[in-house]
């Protein structure tokens, strides 16, 4: 099963709401990753957890707060965002994170709008 | 933040022709992934390479980890309908942070 599951699939907020964006994965890895992705563009990566520890945090602005409370969940919370904060957020898990990091498996995305 | 070059960042083709693009870039990698994606959909894997030279297919796609480990190539065989998307690659880096480095992108549209 390489399977990564996201949810919701849309989401709609405004700009005082709070949400968060929710993803698990069961095939025992131990990385996961937070990307956000604009029209025509390719994924950018916002955070890495390894081991449930964050790794790496792409000077992304804390009205985005990621959470990793075990090792097959990975959430992103959601605070005073802003329009532009509107894209299509991907979660994604690898077996492990670093030199020997291989494949990397993506979930189908939330659609974000915010208003 | 970085990115890999891909080319071509568009094409149209007939239904039944081959399909050849690729990814280059200044530095050296360790691994390189070939990702399919649909409209609204999240990114499909479709080929992982690892080894300088490697050519690995799976059914009428063929990827090629290039020698000199700057570059990969995604070869589609007799494209249908159903391989319209955008096609990206993603290369790690063998030092620093470790993190995929994802290409531009290559649209690829088939006309039946």
């Amino acid at each position: 099963d390489t399977e990564v599951t996201q949810t919701p699939k849309h989401l709609v907020m405004g700009m005082t709401n709070k949400k968060s964006l929710k993803c698990e994965q069961h095939m025992g890895h131990r990385a996961m990753y937070w990307y956000k992705q604009k029209a025509k563009k390719p994924p950018e990566l916002m955070f890495v957890y390894s081991y449930e520890k964050l790794s790496i945090n792409e000077s992304v602005p804390s009205r985005f707060s990621p959470e990793c409370p075990n090792s097959s969940l990975l959430n992103l919370h959601l605070h005073a965002l802003q329009p532009e904060d509107s894209a299509l957020y991907l979660c994604a898990s690898s077996q492990d994170f670093g030199r020997r990091a291989n494949e990397q498996f993506f979930g189908p995305g939330t659609r974000l709008t915010v208003l | 933040g970085q990115q890999l070059n891909q080319s071509p960042q568009s094409m149209f083709i007939q239904e039944g022709e081959d399909v050849s693009m690729n990814c280059t870039s200044s530095s050296i990698f360790n691994t390189w992934l070939w990702y399919k994606q649909d409209p609204g959909e999240g990114p499909v894997l479709l080929i992982a390479l690892y080894k300088a030279g490697e050519l690995t297919s799976n059914g009428r796609l063929t990827a090629q980890f290039g020698i000199t480990r700057k570059d990969s190539f995604l070869n589609i065989s007799a494209s249908i309908p159903s391989d319209v998307g955008i096609y990206f690659c993603a290369g790690l880096a063998t030092s620093g942070t470790y993190k995929y480095i994802f290409g531009t992108g290559t649209r690829l549209k088939v006309l039946a």
